[in-house]
């Protein structure tokens, strides 16, 4: 199975708004509604930001926000600021009972 | 609070098996699906497999021949074995939580495992 495909890179200043694709296929994103995100800062274990496309665990910021069309899920930073810049990577269920990550996104506030 | 934490050698030789147990608090294991994951230093995220509390498993297609994850619910554990390792298997490897919906909900604080001669 091939991760699921994530840009590079993206930046903003603070208080804008960023946001940050995560693209599959109708296997996984497009074929299920089980899409998370998560925040990785340096040395430290990934943190859930979204489930279940757009759904914000208890203690997340509603800065974040989560939205799928088609085989493509997109996480929205809203307001952004100095302690959102991370690494950031989407997940989706597959076929076959499979899991899957996407390529990772590093965000940086300018 | 679910709590999750790795255990296991932080250096294995090329060609030997690689092995690592997660000890669960906070929670039992007899429910859910319990989850490894990976990740090399400087890259990525990647999905070895999961155990369901029942014993049913899950793995990654290009790990698969080489992985087998068990639970040991009288411990509240469960453990990984990575057969026939290489250098492209050193990584910080994390244990987790898989939840219903396939959320990443708990996580270990992550080893690192190095294979080297």
């Amino acid at each position: 199975q091939s991760a699921l495909t994530q840009p590079a890179s993206v930046s903003g200043s603070p208080g804008q708004s960023i946001t940050i694709s995560c693209t599959g296929t109708s296997t996984d994103i497009g074929g299920y509604d089980y899409v998370s995100w998560y925040q990785q800062h340096p040395g430290k274990a990934p943190k859930v930001m979204i489930y279940d496309v757009s759904n914000r665990p208890s203690g997340v910021s509603n800065r974040f926000s989560g939205s799928k069309f088609a085989n493509t899920a997109s996480l929205t930073i809203s307001g952004l600021q100095a302690e959102d810049e991370a690494d950031y990577y989407c997940s989706s269920y597959t076929s076959s009972s499979l899991y899957v990550f996407g390529t990772g996104t590093k965000v940086t506030v300018l | 609070q679910v709590q999750l934490q790795e255990s296991g050698p932080g250096l294995v030789k090329p060609s030997e098996t690689l092995s690592l147990t997660c000890t669960v608090s906070g929670g039992s294991i007899s429910s859910y699906y319990w989850s490894w994951i990976r990740q090399p230093p400087g890259k990525g995220l990647e999905w070895i497999g999961y155990i369901y509390y029942s014993g049913i498993t899950n793995y990654n297609p290009s790990l698969k021949s080489r992985v087998t994850i068990s639970l040991d619910t009288s411990k509240n554990q469960f453990s990984l074995k990575l057969s026939s390792v290489t250098a492209a298997d050193t990584a910080v490897y994390y244990c987790a939580r898989l939840g219903y919906t396939y959320v990443t909900d708990y996580w270990g604080q992550g080893t690192l495992v190095t294979v080297s001669s």
